[in-house]
């Protein structure tokens, strides 16, 4: 079956550290992303990447950080410097076309849900 | 850059009657406009999309309407069952954006049955 695999799918966490969701795919998409999902406020861009071994900051970029070293990967980590990471957190993959994102349907996976304690 | 506002944010409607959504956008050059539905537990999935040279798309009971004009688009859901119950989102994108997607605030839909 082809999809986005997103883990692990509740984590906890102490103020202070850091902490990494993993997103892989099987879709053959060169566009992955992630978005955070908190009540009332709809999909918020965080990171996206078009192509391997590159990425750029979306609109909450600060406090998290992202690689993506292998086309299947897009692992995002939650540094200590986001001030409220409590949140659903949604990775998602598309077409690319020519290094381009395309517009057309994002792939989503079922999401990691973070509390911090 | 791209502002998309999405109305209403809670909607209650009986088994078999007719549901509809609204959104509006504030980049006159956004070209395509997608729905998705989200289940509870899971990520959103696509159910239709529209683009700026089409006024409207039907999929069996679910259609989209686009106003260029007044840059505004709805979901229609027909005959509506309880599967239908979940949270819809609307989104936006535009070229200018890098084709990156806006979403709205979603929508909670209740069908009672």
């Amino acid at each position: 079956d082809g999809g986005i695999t997103q883990s692990p799918k509740y984590l906890f966490r102490k103020e202070g550290q850091n902490v990494t969701l993993s997103c892989e795919q099987n879709l053959n998409h060169d566009a992955m992303y992630w978005y955070r999902q908190d009540p009332g406020q709809g999909l918020r861009l965080i990171y996206y990447s078009q192509i391997v071994n590159d990425f750029q900051k979306g609109d909450i970029a600060e406090g998290y950080s992202v690689s993506r070293e292998k086309k299947e990967s897009f692992p995002l980590t939650v540094t200590s410097a986001q001030k409220n990471p409590t949140a659903f957190y949604l990775c998602a993959s598309s077409i690319a076309v020519g290094g381009r994102l395309y517009t057309g349907e994002l792939f989503f996976g079922e999401g990691s849900r973070l509390t911090v304690l | 850059g791209e502002n998309v506002e999405q109305h209403p944010s809670t909607l209650s409607v009986q088994e078999g009657d007719s549901a509809v959504i609204k959104c509006t956008y504030s980049d006159s050059a956004s070209n395509y406009f997608p729905w998705y539905k989200q289940e509870l537990g899971k990520g959103p999935q696509l159910i239709i999309d529209i683009r700026s040279n089409v006024g409207e798309k039907k999929d069996q009971r679910i259609a989209v309407t686009l106003n260029k004009t007044a840059k505004h688009f709805s979901l229609h859901i027909t005959e509506t069952q309880p599967e239908d119950s979940a949270v819809y989102f609307c989104a936006a994108s535009t070229i200018q954006y890098g084709n990156k997607l806006v979403f709205g605030a979603g929508t909670i839909l209740r069908v009672k049955s």
